[in-house]
């Protein structure tokens, strides 16, 4: 079975300054990997996959990640924070080739950062 | 705006009670996913269907059933409500059988539906 870990439920980061999310994953194979946002009362963006290919994959709104096989890690990152970026973030996991199997997700880090 | 339209918004019943969320997938997407969103459970797999088909089964309650339609919406009943149901819940949408099968088959999520239960 495939699981994500996110080990932070909340980062603080002061504007400007560069922020990470971390992501950690469990599958038995190759995995998709992705990242969702939610702001406060709506649903969940999409941000960014990895698919296959070149590790670092970038995405909206600034926003990049990188596959780092050895580490099992799909780290979201971005050089310089906004104060939009404040919201709640999931990272998730499908199983690649797995037939149905849906989309695993982390239980979500809160970013906020501060002006 | 994901273009995957769910209703209604805002729901609050009672314990016992029955309760049915609609959701439109977009266009041309024939996969349709049901999460529940709790603040102890995280986001929580319940059902998929493609093109009409049950195609993959979460942590759904028995007392929750979903279904999809000719014309591809999808409705998820809830009946006998128990104030731990009370969450939101997420209808997404992708084009293929497969989370992410090939490039385009990412999945897009709804705005949700909150339901409290009282």
């Amino acid at each position: 079975a495939q699981s994500v870990a996110q080990p932070e439920d909340q980062v603080n980061v002061a504007e400007g300054n560069p922020l990470t999310v971390k992501c950690t994953y469990s599958v038995s194979g190759n995995p998709y990997l992705f990242w969702y946002v939610q702001y406060p009362n709506r649903g969940l963006q999409f941000l960014l996959k990895y698919i296959t290919g070149d590790n670092l994959v970038k995405g909206s709104y600034g926003f990049e990640a990188e596959f780092n096989k050895s580490q099992t890690s799909f780290h979201l990152k971005k050089p310089s924070a906004l104060v939009s970026d404040s919201a709640l973030y999931f990272c998730a996991v499908s199983l690649r080739n797995s037939g149905n199997t849906p989309l695993v997700f982390g239980k979500g880090t809160r970013l906020s950062v501060i002006a | 705006d994901s273009g995957v339209t769910q209703t209604p918004k805002h729901l609050i019943t009672a314990t016992g009670q029955r309760v049915t969320l609609r959701c439109s997938p977009r266009s041309g997407d024939l996969s349709v996913y049901w999460y529940q969103q709790s603040l102890d459970q995280g986001l929580q797999f319940l059902i998929q269907y493609y093109n009409g088909e049950e195609r993959a089964k979460g942590n759904i309650l028995e007392r929750f059933s979903a279904q999809q339609f000719p014309d591809l919406h999808s409705e998820l009943n809830l009946s006998s409500l128990e104030l731990g149901d009370s969450a939101l819940y997420f209808c997404a949408s992708s084009s293929g059988i497969r989370a992410a099968a090939t490039s385009g088959n990412t999945i897009y999520f709804g705005e949700g539906s909150w339901l409290t239960v009282v």
